[in-house]
């Protein structure tokens, strides 16, 4: 059963035109949320965490916002620069554990052309 | 810092072949984890550590082996591998509590024909 779900499963923008990624989840106790870039060929880079809902953070032309049941990265202007596919995972408080694993989504690969 | 660091970058096995492979960081981070990721999957974890001599598995380990025996580096064993452990690995560690972002390293493409 996925815990994250992230939507869509791909995105075509041109340079300038802002849109939202989403990631929806279901997890019982929410510790953290965490955004990922990850470009091809290497390993998840971490942008942001959230860790309670209406918490928002921003990082340059990134916007990452939390609800109860889900998050947005919001991309302003993008540049082709951001084309990346951006994952979302989650972490649950877990009963008698500090493991503090995450459950990633599948993600969303963002193409931004000129 | 360099971070994560994985070897090697690129590895294709026969059916049934070994190796291991290699994940360090110094970042003094006490957890560190293996992910797995398919094409078009989300990760997934195969085993971790909160610290030197402490691991246990995630979900998926079958096929797999780790040990832990300094806190800088965590190795990932493949014994008799199989074409379903083509894929690309990831070593990543966070900080003391388990409850901050994970640092991921660059991976290690594995291919098994």
């Amino acid at each position: 059963e996925d815990q994250v779900t992230q939507s869509p499963e791909a995105l075509r923008l041109q340079e300038g035109e802002s849109s939202s990624l989403n990631c929806s989840y279901t997890v019982s106790g929410l510790r953290g949320l965490f955004w990922y870039r990850q470009d091809p060929g290497k390993g998840p880079e971490f942008l942001f965490t959230l860790y309670s809902a209406g918490e928002e953070k921003e990082k340059e032309r990134l916007k990452a916002t939390l609800t109860k049941k889900e998050s947005f990265l919001h991309i302003t202007a993008p540049k082709p620069e951001d084309s990346a596919t951006y994952l979302c995972a989650v972490q649950a408080r877990n009963r008698g554990s500090t493991l503090g694993r995450l459950y990633f989504g599948r993600g969303t690969q963002l193409t931004v052309w000129p | 810092n360099a971070g994560v660091t994985q070897t090697p970058k690129f590895r294709i096995l026969k059916i049934g072949q070994s190796m291991t492979l290699q994940c360090t960081q110094d970042m003094n981070h006490n957890y560190m984890y293996w992910y797995r990721q398919d094409p078009g999957m989300g990760l997934k974890l195969i085993y971790y550590s909160v610290g030197a001599g402490i691991t246990d598995k995630g979900e998926v380990p079958n096929g797999y082996n780790v040990s832990r025996s300094t806190t800088e580096d965590f190795p990932l064993r493949l014994e008799l591998a199989a074409p379903s452990q083509t894929s690309v690995y990831f070593c990543a560690s966070t900080q003391l509590t388990g409850y901050h972002e994970q640092y991921f390293g660059p991976g290690t493409r594995l291919t098994v024909t």
